[in-house]
């Protein structure tokens, strides 16, 4: 099964605009979420994390935004720029835990010039 | 300098081969980790060693053996090759065994034959 989950394969935004990627998960044991980048041939690079105390945190042009009612987080990046075109990974996990990260299966985002 | 890096990055072999991929991190980290991408994309834990020592077994088949002479190096042999251990491997490291944030190598693209 599936824990986190990320719907939309892909994303397509023009440059300047907001790209918002939506990532669900289901085990409410899950207490801390971190967005990961990955360009191709590259490994996934670390990009913003949030615990489950908060509902927002911000970092430059992103912002990760979590409703634990709903459990669903978004990344939020404002403007979005042709260098941010990657792959983007979800991933949580429970604090106290060996450190085991559940990844979705990530969304492309496509910046257009 | 790479912080972890791995060897080699494209391995092609036949089926029923033995091979291993290296991994070395310089961030002087205690925690290292093994990630499987498979056809579907989706990043999965394998292994985890915190300071040589085992503390993440997900459900890997006997063929993958991981092994860790020191904290700095986490390889991985797999015995007997199957056409199924096609995917793309990816090695991590963190500050300590909790440690959420994990930073990760460009990856081994394994290819069986």
């Amino acid at each position: 099964d599936q824990q986190v989950k990320q719907n939309s394969p892909s994303l397509s935004v023009q440059e300047g605009r907001i790209s918002i990627l939506n990532c669900d998960y289901t085990n409410s044991m899950f207490d801390y979420f971190l967005w990961y980048k990955k360009y191709p041939a590259e490994g996934p690079t670390f990009l913003i994390s949030i615990s489950s105390i908060k509902d927002k945190n911000e970092d430059g042009r992103f912002t990760v935004f979590l409703n634990k009612s709903a459990k669903h987080l978004s990344l939020h990046i404002v403007p979005s720029q042709p260098g941010d075109s990657a792959v983007y990974f979800c991933a949580a996990t429970r604090s106290g835990n060996t450190g085991k990260l559940i990844f979705g299966q990530g969304t492309t985002l496509q910046v257009k010039p | 300098d790479t912080a972890v890096s791995q060897t080699p990055k494209y391995l092609v072999t036949q089926m029923g081969n033995d091979k291993s991929i290296k991994c070395e991190q310089n961030l002087g980290h205690d925690t290292m980790y093994w990630y499987k991408q498979d056809s579907k994309k989706f990043l999965k834990i394998m292994f985890s060693y915190n300071n040589k020592e085992l503390i993440i077994n997900e459900t890997v088949p006997n063929r993958f053996s991981p092994k860790s002479p020191d904290k700095a190096h986490l390889n991985l042999h797999i015995n007997s090759l199957e056409l199924g251990d096609s995917a793309v491997y990816f090695c991590a490291s963190s500050q300590e065994a909790r440690g959420h944030t994990q930073y990760f190598g460009p990856g081994t693209r394994l290819t069986v034959l």
